[in-house]
């Protein structure tokens, strides 16, 4: 199987704030990774596919960067409503597989 | 606009049975392969199953194999999963979701719905 390793696990940050966060796969997973939001107590929602493509509608201060084994996402600016948590997956081979997860908090 | 919409969530025993259902509308059901994804309360997202356009290819996470069934109705543009032999580690939010290649993959989630396995 391949594990999924996000880090940090958690991180306070305040509006403006640059804020990264990185996942990184056990194998090579090509850009076969897809990155989501969620807030509490809704469903996901996805930020970006295929490792850095903008899924239509999101802002763009949201990126994706990375291939192979390590990826990244990046928030150029925080904004009040990207206070959630932040999950990558990938979908090379199976068993899909997610990160542990980002909590991004209020600092 | 894409909705999928879950149901058939409740209370069982440990042992028990469930089966799931999504109603999808908004694009064209059976041209997606389709899946189920879980979340127990307070953890992290985990795949369940994910189902071929025609349903000839289903996949599993080891942890429900040969308990649970992913199935679908092309005609009736819902999705399905039975759940047997259902355990307290199966309580979860269930979600119904798109997959396939880029672009499809998880593109589109249900509300969830909540499993909850408690004598």
């Amino acid at each position: 199987d391949i594990q999924m390793t996000q880090s940090p696990s958690a991180m306070s940050a305040s509006v403006g704030d640059r804020v990264t966060i990185t996942c990184r796969a056990s194998q090579d997973v090509a850009i076969y990774l897809a990155w989501f939001q969620q807030k509490p107590g809704k469903a996901p929602k996805r930020l970006i596919y295929a490792a850095s493509r903008l899924q239509s509608g999101v802002p763009s201060r949201f990126s994706g960067s990375g291939s192979g084994t390590e990826f990244t996402l990046t928030i150029s600016s925080l904004q009040p409503e990207d206070f959630a948590t932040y999950y990558c997956t990938q979908h090379k081979s199976y068993p899909l597989t997610f990160g542990q997860g980002t909590k991004v908090e209020v600092k | 606009d894409v909705q999928l919409v879950e149901a058939g969530g409740g209370l069982v025993q440990p042992g028990g049975s469930l089966r799931l259902s999504c109603e999808a509308s908004g694009f064209t059901f059976s041209g997606f392969w389709m899946g189920w994804v879980r979340q127990a309360p307070g953890k992290g997202l985990e795949w369940v199953a994910t189902i071929r356009q025609d349903g000839s290819d289903k996949y599993y996470v080891d942890s429900v194999k040969g308990r649970f069934t992913i199935s679908r109705d092309n005609a009736k543009n819902s999705l399905f999963l039975q759940m047997n032999s259902l355990r307290a580690e199966d309580t979860a939010i269930y979600y119904c979701v798109t997959y396939g290649g880029y672009e499809a993959m998880f593109q589109y989630w249900g509300q969830g719905t909540l499993v909850t396995v408690s004598s």
